[in-house]
């Protein structure tokens, strides 16, 4: 079955450690994205691509960097200048990042917590 | 700015009572309209969509019309279930340079009781 697999479900990081997050598609959908989730709020953006090598900030993009270096895969790298990481991670995908039409899919998420 | 605007949570139900969470939007243009939901623990689920006004997204006996002229898309269902307990988010897409980017609401959590 196609989907959104993101590992690892849970991640502790320690102080001044950079952490990363996988995210890894079949769907061969173009555009990726990485929202955050605290409790009580929606959806925060963090990153988004819309095609390999390209990606752009979003609303929090401080203190995260991401890659794409294929189409398949999004890595969130969670640095030691995010100063409040512990958060739900969650990464996305959509079809044509064009389409405001299309809807986004979901992975399970990761929960990251400070140790 | 895009918005979204949910109505206030938590809400708690019986078994087999109506729903209805209110949802509310700011956006420039004529945005296409979601619903989530997101089940203790996992990712976030397309429950229903709409992508024009008078538009009505329907799925699980979940149901949403687009009103443009309210600019409103409540999510509806009526009877609900113990198993319906989850999170339910609303959100938008403006299109245009927003480039597929996601406004979600606040959420609202569901608690349905037996």
């Amino acid at each position: 079955d196609g989907g959104i697999t993101q590992s690892p479900k849970y991640l502790f990081r320690k102080e001044g450690q950079n952490v990363t997050l996988s995210c890894e598609q079949n769907l061969n959908h173009d555009a990726m994205y990485w929202y955050r989730q605290d409790p009580g709020q929606g959806l925060r953006l963090i990153y988004y691509s819309q095609i390999v090598n390209d990606f752009q900030k979003g609303d929090i993009a401080e203190g995260y960097s991401v890659s794409r270096e294929k189409k398949e895969s999004f890595p969130l790298t969670v640095t030691s200048a995010q100063k409040n990481p512990t958060a739900f991670y969650l990464c996305a995908s959509s079809l044509q990042p064009g389409q405001y039409n299309q809807p986004q899919h979901f992975g399970d998420g990761t929960r990251l917590s400070i140790l | 700015g895009n918005s979204v605007t949910q109505m206030e949570g938590p809400v708690t139900l019986s078994e087999e009572a109506f729903l209805t969470i209110n949802c509310t939007y700011t956006a420039t243009g004529y945005p296409s309209l979601f619903w989530y939901v997101q089940y203790p623990g996992e990712g976030l689920q397309l429950l229903l969509k709409a992508t024009k006004a008078d538009d009505k997204g329907s799925n699980k006996g979940f149901e949403a019309t687009y009103r443009k002229e309210t600019t409103s898309f409540h999510l509806e269902k009526g009877s609900v279930q113990v198993s319906d307990s989850a999170v339910y988010f609303c959100a938008l897409n403006a299109g245009g340079t927003s480039y597929g980017k996601l406004t979600f609401g606040q959420g609202t959590i569901l608690t349905v009781h037996p």
